[in-house]
């Protein structure tokens, strides 16, 4: 059963760099039917899709966050990476990572359990 | 870009009462990248509902959805307690992008 996890510092200090790990298990990211994305949840808030990378390596970001956002994957590691430059307080969320389907449906079918950032000096 | 308006923003109903959720995109979206997921308090969102009005694996019959062009609707034919919860509609583009609504909470009244 494929199962994601989240993994990476719960508080990080403004202005700098949110770095966060997603880890898969049970199957491969290599996958060509399938995207790997990241959404963030504000306390009391619904959902924002950050952004996806195909196991290739390509990119495709919320265009809203665009500028700070970068998403990396290592298919060695059966691992894929957020990094969001400059943070803010308006930053502060659950980071989900999330398996999406892309291929004649699109949807998200397997999603990590979430990892709370908190943005803090 | 296409944003998704959802309604209401709270739904008060009993168990067993029929739950009718609206989610409306602001341009035409292909029914086959129209979902519906449900969230609980401190959990991930779960995937209900695919391609406009598939049901996910393990997703009881009383869930269904339906729409096409820019109107769909979650439809809960007999809400059981675990059903409460707080329903989003999402949308892919060929962008590409994907995005939701703001969510509709469904709560016990």
């Amino acid at each position: 059963q494929l199962q994601l996890q989240e993994s990476g510092p719960g508080l990080v200090k403004p202005s700098e760099t949110l770095s966060l790990t997603c880890t898969v298990s049970g199957g491969s990211i290599s996958s060509s039917s399938y995207y790997w994305g990241w959404i963030r949840q504000p306390p009391g808030k619904g959902l924002e899709w950050i952004g996806s990378i195909y196991y290739s390596g390509s990119t495709y970001y919320n265009p809203s966050l665009k500028s700070r956002v970068t998403i990396s994957v290592d298919t060695s590691k059966n691992q894929f990476s957020l990094k969001l430059s400059s943070v803010t307080a308006a930053d502060m969320a659950v980071y989900y990572c999330a398996r999406t389907l892309s291929h004649y449906y699109s949807y998200m079918d397997v999603w990590g359990k979430g990892t709370t950032v908190t943005v803090s000096s | 870009e296409i944003v998704l308006t959802q309604s209401p923003g709270t739904l008060s109903l009993s168990p067993g009462e029929r739950a009718t959720l609206s989610c409306r995109a602001s341009q035409s979206v292909s029914s086959s990248y129209l979902a519906w997921y449900q969230q609980k308090p401190g959990q991930a969102p779960r995937l209900l509902i695919y391609g406009a009005s598939s049901r996910a694996t393990g997703i009881p019959d009383r869930f269904s959805g339906s729409g096409s062009g820019t109107d769909f609707t979650l439809t809960i034919s007999r809400l059981e307690p675990e059903d409460f919860a707080v329903y989003y509609c999402q949308q892919y583009d060929s962008s590409p992008r994907w995005t939701f609504g703001q969510g509709t909470k469904v709560e016990i009244k």
